[in-house]
């Protein structure tokens, strides 16, 4: 079975500007997280998607944002990026269902955004 | 809240040694604790998990983790240290309560360095 991709791996962009991160889950998986990796912060929650609702949110502005299609394809969307945004940014699924999981997540190898 | 501690930013140990990297939790719930693992440059890639039943759990690569409910604590253990193994280890928490969703809160990280 084919890992977790995410597009672009790397990605540069200026302040002020928007950027659309992709990630493509484990066929079967419905679960798609994401999570924000900086050396200052470390990992953090941004939200889950689960059967193309938002599940679960972190404590993010609303700059941050996110869908997922029907395929369980996962977008990710930063508005006005601000120079705090640089990160890797990493995306992951899991089998799930809708009353709970114990299922471990799998990780794509991440974008990596640098905001100039 | 929940919360995951891992108290060491480093550990090292000589190639044939055992292994212990620490983490300890706290949940309002029954935890479900995850360890992963990641190397440079590279997304997070699971070792094991600990959901219910046996306190000791075996992993990819010959990791292992015990689960101590007294102690709150989920710590990484290996029998014998391989200089592959240097990398950076994370454990995570989801709490029961939660309900349906994948919201992992990740511990700090522990960079693992196993030298000749």
């Amino acid at each position: 079975k084919a890992g977790v991709t995410q597009t672009p791996r790397y990605l540069i962009k200026t302040r002020g500007q928007q950027v659309t991160l992709s990630c493509s889950p484990i066929s079967g998986h419905r679960s798609v997280s994401w999570y924000q990796q900086t050396p200052g912060q470390g990992l953090q929650f941004l939200f889950e998607y689960f059967s193309e609702t938002q599940r679960n949110k972190g404590n993010f502005p609303g700059r941050f944002s996110g869908r997922q299609f029907s395929n369980s394809r996962s977008e990710m969307n930063v508005s006005t990026l601000e120079l705090g945004d640089s990160a890797l940014y990493l995306c992951a699924s899991s089998l799930s269902s809708v009353t709970g999981s114990s299922y471990e997540q799998y990780f794509g190898p991440g974008t990596r955004l640098t905001v100039t | 809240a929940q919360s995951v501690a891992q108290p060491e930013d480093q550990v090292n140990v000589a190639e044939g040694n055992p292994l212990t990297v620490k983490c300890t939790y706290s949940v309002s719930g029954n935890p479900y604790l995850f360890w992963y693992v990641q190397y440079p440059n590279r997304g997070l890639q699971f070792l094991l998990k600990y959901i219910t039943g046996d306190n000791l759990v075996k992993g990819s690569y010959g990791f292992e983790a015990e689960f101590n409910k007294s102690q709150t604590s989920f710590h990484l253990k290996k029998p014998s240290a391989l200089v592959s193994d240097s990398a950076l280890y994370f454990c995570a928490v989801r709490d029961s309560l939660t309900g349906g969703g994948n919201k992992l809160t990740f511990g700090t990280g522990t960079q693992l360095k196993v030298e000749l």
